[in-house]
């Protein structure tokens, strides 16, 4: 059950696009859709910004954007916001019928 | 409003056990998958076991494999997760998320603000 491989932090200026990597095996992110990135903030529940790969909750803006190609997931947040700033976590269903979360990305606007 | 609840954290030796419980609130508790997560000090998220809507199906992280127990009570709409012979390394906070299905392969789409757990002498 390793983490998925998330680069650690990531940066852009207000109104740039920055996209987030979330490299797992073909038993977990290549084998499902069942792919989902959080957002959180210190103190903060999580909060659930994409889920089954590429959908948004109600509520959340389309500037948040989820894909993936083969082992690896993306979220890309268009129109950086400074309200955007938060460690974002990427998860995924396993073949062992577990979850597994990647070890966090920290996103700063610059 | 659709909530989760967590509680039961504190302070506990190693090799110590504590039980933690997560209240829920504006759903139909018995239709719904649930899983704990942790966040240590410093470090990112790590899912440690959910339950089944029915609670006949449990399944655990190997960190806690054989030492923590997951339960719930559908009468009382509460999870629990029974955390037995405590390492320094299960120190962390304890988040309940709600999946969004009966089964455990649904994502999570409501959480808790989670209960501290720090293992210490």
């Amino acid at each position: 059950q390793s983490a998925l491989t998330q680069p650690a932090s990531v940066s852009g200026s207000p109104g740039q696009s920055i996209t987030i990597s979330c490299t797992g095996t073909s038993s977990d992110v290549g084998g499902y859709n069942s792919v989902s990135w959080y957002q959180h903030l210190p103190g903060k529940a999580p909060k659930l910004m994409i889920y089954d790969v590429s959908n948004r909750p109600s509520g959340v803006s389309d500037r948040f954007s989820g894909s993936k190609s083969g082992n690896t997931a993306s979220l890309t947040i268009s129109g950086l916001q400074a309200e955007d700033e938060a460690d974002y976590y990427c998860s995924s269903y396993t073949s062992s019928s577990t979850w597994v979360f990647g070890g966090g990305t920290k996103l700063t606007v610059l | 409003e659709v909530q989760v609840l967590e509680s039961g954290g504190g302070l506990v030796q190693p090799g110590g056990s504590l039980r933690l419980s997560c209240a829920a609130s504006g759903f139909t508790f018995s239709s719904y998958a649930v899983s704990w997560v942790r966040q240590a000090p410093g470090k990112g998220l790590e899912w440690v076991s959910a339950i089944s809507g029915s609670g006949g199906g449990t399944y655990y992280a190997d960190s806690v494999k054989g030492r923590f127990t997951i339960s719930r009570d559908n009468s009382k709409n509460t999870l629990y997760l029974q955390m037995n012979s405590l390492r320094g390394e299960d120190t962390a906070l304890y988040y309940c998320a709600k999946q969004v299905g009966a089964l455990v392969f649904y994502y999570m789409d409501v959480w808790g603000k989670g209960t501290t757990v720090t293992v210490s002498s």
